[in-house]
């Protein structure tokens, strides 16, 4: 089983440039979730999707948009990139918030 | 701000040694969970522990739960080397809307 897995691993944006990051998971999880980790802050959430079709804000949606495409992918869409979002971003999916999550390995970031 | 606040933000200790770390929270909660990270990859998670328990084992773990402080404790007894990672409380909130916040992590060291 893949789990988890996100697309690309390492990328590098100019500042005003977009890019969406791809998030599928295979184990017919209802929620997902993206989060970003900077150095000191532990993980913020962005964006989460309770189940297929619903999204809701987290601890730090501004300058993100996301689409729950189907129960599978749950993409993280930045439309003009700055260099504060420069980070490793996250995506987790889990039964529901009651049980373990499953985490990718992660992207990293980075906007010049 | 974020839900989880964990304590001690760095800890290094001998190999062999208990190494303990808190988390305090803010809000209510149904669930908080434990994760650990090595370095650059992928949360993985430990241990889950109800709203209505005080206390869980999973091998050399040990998780404490104080509803009433809002706190938890992670004790990881006989520490190894392979120990060495941050370590990520996650608490769903009692929102009933699926959201799982993480705390700001411990950077543990065991110094072999």
């Amino acid at each position: 089983n893949a789990g988890v897995t996100q697309t690309p691993k390492f990328q590098v944006l100019k500042t005003g440039q977009s890019m969406t990051l791809q998030c599928a998971q295979d184990m017919n999880h209802n929620s997902m979730y993206w989060y970003r980790q900077d150095p000191g802050m532990g993980l913020r959430l962005i964006y989460y999707s309770a189940s297929e079709g619903t999204t809701d804000k987290g601890e730090v949606p501004n300058g993100y948009n996301v689409s729950r495409l189907n129960k599978r992918e749950f993409s993280l869409r930045l439309e003009s990139a700055a260099p504060s979002q420069t980070s490793v971003y996250f995506c987790a999916s889990s039964e529901g918030s009651w049980t373990e999550a499953f985490f990718g390995q992660g992207t990293r970031l980075t906007v010049v | 701000s974020q839900q989880g606040e964990e304590d001690p933000q760095a800890l290094s200790i001998q190999e062999g040694e208990n190494a303990t770390m808190n988390c305090s929270y803010k809000t209510s909660i149904n669930n908080l969970q434990w994760y650990r990270q090595n370095s650059g990859r992928g949360l993985v998670h430990l241990i889950l522990i109800r709203s209505n328990e005080r206390e869980k084992h999973s091998g050399r773990l040990r998780v404490t739960l104080d509803t009433s402080k809002k706190s938890s404790s992670l004790l990881i007894t006989a520490s190894r080397a392979a120990d060495t990672a941050s370590y990520f409380c996650a608490t769903d909130g009692n929102f009933g809307n699926e959201k799982l916040t993480f705390g700001t992590g411990t950077r543990l060291t065991i110094i072999p």
